[in-house]
């Protein structure tokens, strides 16, 4: 079965500096990754995924991550942090089997507080 | 192109009642999952439809029930309700079984008392 640990429950970071957010997963075969944001009172935004290909995956609003298959990690990046970033993160994975349809398992989220 | 909606936004119900949500996924999109969001348990697939049928289905009681229509909208049964159940119910689109892009609604609130 596939899982997916977000390590940090919350993450606080000045604004300006990088920004950092932690996931491992664990699954059979070839992984696809997500990240999502999520602001009070609304659903999930997506942010960037990888699916294959390039290492390093730039998605929405400046964040990047970058895939290590022998780490078995998916880490969320921001060189430079915002306020209007703070918000939960989610980490994702999709069994890219066709039978799984488009499942997603997802981390337990890391709250990112981001202070000026 | 207008996002995925959810009806009701917020629900309040009784231990014992049944409650019945609703969500339109992104026209042309064919796939809706749905997604129950807690404190304690965080995010947990329910089920998936695909063309009016139910494509996979996650660890839920018999209580949690779905269904599609032709039209691709989707309504979501929760019998016999439990105060566990209170959570934030989220429908996802996309437009088929297999994409790598979901969009998600903004949430029903369910609150059980």
């Amino acid at each position: 079965a596939q899982s997916v640990a977000q390590p940090e429950d919350q993450v606080n970071v000045a604004e300006g500096n990088p920004l950092t957010v932690k996931c491992t997963y664990s699954v059979s075969g070839n992984p696809y990754l997500f990240w999502y944001v999520q602001y009070p009172n609304r659903g999930l935004q997506f942010l960037l995924k990888y699916i294959t290909g390039d290492n390093l995956v730039k998605g929405s609003y400046g964040f990047e991550a970058e895939f290590n298959k022998s780490q078995t990690s998916f880490h969320l990046k921001k060189p430079s942090a915002l306020v209007s970033d703070s918000a939960l993160y989610f980490c994702a994975v999709r069994d890219p089997f066709k039978a799984a349809g488009n499942k997603l398992t997802f981390g337990g989220g890391t709250r990112v507080l981001v202070k000026p | 192109k207008a996002g995925v909606t959810q009806t009701p936004r917020y629900l309040i119900k009784t231990r014992g009642q049944q409650v019945t949500l609703s969500c339109s996924p992104i026209s042309g999109h064919r796939s809706v999952s749905w997604y129950q969001q807690t404190p304690g348990q965080g995010l947990q697939f329910l089920f998936e439809y695909f063309s009016e049928t139910q494509r996979n289905k996650g660890n839920f009681p018999g209580r949690f029930s779905g269904r599609q229509f032709s039209n691709s909208r989707s309504e979501m049964n929760v019998s016999t309700l439990e105060l566990g159940d209170s959570a934030l119910y989220l429908c996802a689109s996309s437009t088929r079984i297999g994409s790598y892009e979901q969009y998600f609604g903004p949430g029903t609130r369910l609150t059980v008392t």
